[in-house]
């Protein structure tokens, strides 16, 4: 059965102190890799589609990868603004499988 | 930008009465969704609908609960005898291409209490 962990389920940074989220999936021929953001009271909201290994993303401090077994969200220097849960999500034949997220306080 | 929109945003029911959620997924999307989420869990898959069908659906969505798209807009959940353990936020999603090759947009869900 496809499945998604994600790691750490929790996180606290000082504003500026770097980090990486983990997600890693087993699934039977990956078709994407999606990461959302989710605020609290909020419908996720997307972010990335990665499709292949080797591809990266980037928003403003944000920085997708991905390999044959997991994706990296980076976040560079982040700011107070960027706490929310983080979730990715691998798609099924018709439907898409989120992990339990990771929640990201940043501390100013 | 355009956007998933979820009617009501807060629906308190109490224990056995019928309840419809309703969403209107962005216009030119094909592909439509349900997700709950209870308080501080995951995202859970319930449904997926294309072309006036359902595509996929979980194990919690048993008989009590029931999709519709009435016209060309809406897309309703029904659950027709709420229960204690129904209480959580339900998602609306719709994505333009099927099996993973465009993303899902959410919209901002409508919470559900059950008393």
């Amino acid at each position: 059965e496809d499945q998604v962990t994600q790691s750490p389920e929790a996180l606290r940074l000082q504003e500026g102190e770097s980090s990486s989220l983990n997600c890693s999936y087993t699934v039977s021929g990956l078709r994407g890799l999606f990461w959302y953001r989710q605020d609290p009271g909020k419908g996720p909201e997307f972010l990335f589609t990665l499709y292949s290994a080797g591809e990266e993303k980037e928003k403003e401090r944000l920085k997708a990868t991905l390999t044959k077994k997991e994706s990296f969200l980076h976040i560079t220097a982040p700011k107070p603004e960027d706490s929310a849960t983080y979730l990715c999500a691998v798609p099924g034949t018709y439907k898409y499988i989120f992990g339990t997220g990771t929640r990201l306080k940043v501390l100013a | 930008e355009p956007e998933v929109t979820q009617t009501p945003s807060h629906q308190v029911t109490q224990m056995g009465q019928e309840v419809i959620l309703r969403c209107v997924p962005i216009s030119n999307h094909l592909y439509f969704y349900w997700y709950r989420q209870i308080l501080g869990q995951k995202v859970e898959f319930l449904v997926s609908f294309y072309n006036n069908e359902i595509s996929e659906k979980s194990e919690i969505f048993d008989d009590q609960f029931s999709v519709e798209r009435p016209d060309g807009s809406n897309f309703t959940l029904k659950i027709r005898s709420t229960k204690l353990e129904d209480s959580a936020m339900y998602f609306c999603a719709s994505s333009e291409l099927g099996q993973g090759n465009s993303p899902l947009h959410f919209g901002n869900g409508t919470r559900l209490t059950v008393t």
